[in-house]
């Protein structure tokens, strides 16, 4: 299984700056995906990305608004840019697991953010 | 495209008993993975159980089982024994096989439990 660490776990940010958020594997992995989860709501997708190409984005998400960075196959950061209080949510990273004929995709523990 | 809905946003479930999580679901995939996923509130995400489709046998994981209807689409989950660590939203969600791609979740079902 997979190991994620992700961070920060939480934060507090004024509206118009940014904020990035890093998630490190324990493992070597083809894909790393991010997602948001609004407050009280499901996981939405954001973005699949792949080292060494640029990151795919689901409908309703841009590359303006969350960049991605895919430096390596253990790493990979979102930003999420220029923030409003709309941006309020957690958002995780996850991998798929690789090799064995299981494909569940394990989570990082979250990153709460809460712009003001 | 693959969409997931969970029709109960709420469940409450006393000590002991049993409780049945609805999920239905739409592929255009022929062969996939089915997962329960549970979140408490410290939010980490953790896999409950998981079912390939082509295999007919429902997945069974302690207190944790699933009937798996796939003509129908279908996948619910049945908690035995309910206990209070089991207190957490549930979310439903269905994955073509490769690891290559994206896990779509459903809204998720709150499940409180009762002592």
């Amino acid at each position: 299984s997979a190991v994620i660490s992700q961070k920060p776990s939480r934060d507090i940010c004024q509206r118009g700056t940014s904020l990035t958020i890093q998630c490190q594997v324990d493992s070597q992995v083809t894909m790393m995906f991010w997602y948001r989860q609004q407050p009280g709501q499901s996981l939405t997708l954001i973005a699949t990305a792949n080292q060494g190409s640029e990151a795919t984005y689901e409908s309703g998400f841009v590359i303006d608004k969350f960049p991605i960075s895919r430096p390596n196959l253990t790493f990979s950061t979102l930003t999420v840019s220029n923030m409003s209080p709309e941006d309020s949510s957690i958002y995780l990273c996850s991998v798929r697991e690789q090799g064995a004929n299981r494909r569940e995709a394990f989570f990082g523990q979250g990153t709460r953010l809460t712009v003001v | 495209a693959q969409t997931v809905t969970q029709s109960q946003p709420e469940m409450s479930v006393q000590e002991a008993e049993t409780v049945t999580l609805s999920c239905t679901y739409d592929t255009s995939e022929s062969d996939y993975y089915l997962f329960w996923y549970k979140q408490p509130p410290s939010r980490q995400m953790i896999l409950v159980i998981r079912q390939e489709a082509y295999k007919q046998q429902n997945a069974t994981e302690n207190r944790f089982s699933v009937n798996f209807q796939k003509a129908a689409k279908s996948f619910s989950l049945k908690i035995s024994d309910s206990q209070l660590g089991d207190a957490a939203m549930y979310f439903c969600a269905s994955s073509p096989k490769t690891s290559y791609d994206k896990v779509i979740f459903g809204p998720g079902t709150s499940l409180s439990v009762i002592p």
